[in-house]
């Protein structure tokens, strides 16, 4: 079956590096999502993965390992309103969008 | 990226009753869908809209309790039917222009049955 594993929770600092971790296992492969969802709000798109290696993006940075079924999402000096839930989304041979549950990234002072 | 105007933003309904969603793109899309999400839960797709004929249903909904219309590429609507306080959930629409382009998503439709 299709699945998207990615942590329930993480806390880190303010000022900070975080990276969250999305392994995936899908049928066929068209690319990988990252999003970002504050509480009470929609999800925005952050970064698209298709081939291998590190997508920069300002504060944040994605990388996938197609042979590892694997992408991690890495921000950088952390501020209080990175304080959210991030979303991995795998799309798959018939390019629809498996998603993760999501990782609640809380941010500390 | 595409503006997505999403109506309501939310609101509270009587048990029995149906709502109907707005969803309203400020350019043509190719592909429009339709999730829920409950709570502290990930997204889960309702249907893929499909212009011009019927919506494509995933497993678990089907279309007389969540008719959907989209009778051209920048609108569509999502029905909620004869509701029940189980169906209490944000509403999201998404477009996406092409197969392998991001989704974007409306406001979403916070929607709660007394």
């Amino acid at each position: 079956g299709q699945n998207i594993d990615q942590p329930t929770e993480m806390t880190a600092t303010e000022g900070a590096i975080v990276q969250i971790n999305c392994t995936y296992q899908t049928s066929g492969f068209n690319g990988l999502f990252w999003y970002q969802q504050h509480a009470g709000e929609a999800p925005t798109f952050l970064s698209y993965n298709v081939l291998d290696g590190l997508e920069e993006k300002g504060r944040f940075s994605s990388f996938l390992s197609r042979s590892k079924g694997y992408s991690y999402l890495l921000l950088k000096e952390l501020q209080m309103k990175d304080s959210a839930s991030y979303l991995c989304a795998c799309m798959d041979s018939n390019y629809q969008l498996i998603w993760g549950a999501g990782t609640k990234l809380i941010i500390k002072p | 990226s595409a503006v997505i105007s999403q109506k309501p933003s939310r609101d509270i309904c009587q048990r029995g009753t149906s709502l109907t969603i707005q969803c309203q793109v400020d350019s043509q899309v190719t592909m429009m869908f339709w999730y829920r999400q409950q709570p502290g839960q990930s997204l889960t797709l309702i249907a893929t809209a499909n212009q011009g004929s019927e919506a494509t249903y995933e497993s678990g909904f089907v279309i007389d309790k969540f008719p959907i219309s989209r009778p051209n590429l920048t609108f569509s609507t999502l029905t909620v039917s004869n509701m029940s306080p189980e169906d209490s959930s944000i509403y999201l629409c998404s477009v996406q222009g092409t197969e392998a382009q991001p989704q974007h998503f409306g406001d979403g439709t916070r929607l709660s049955i007394l």
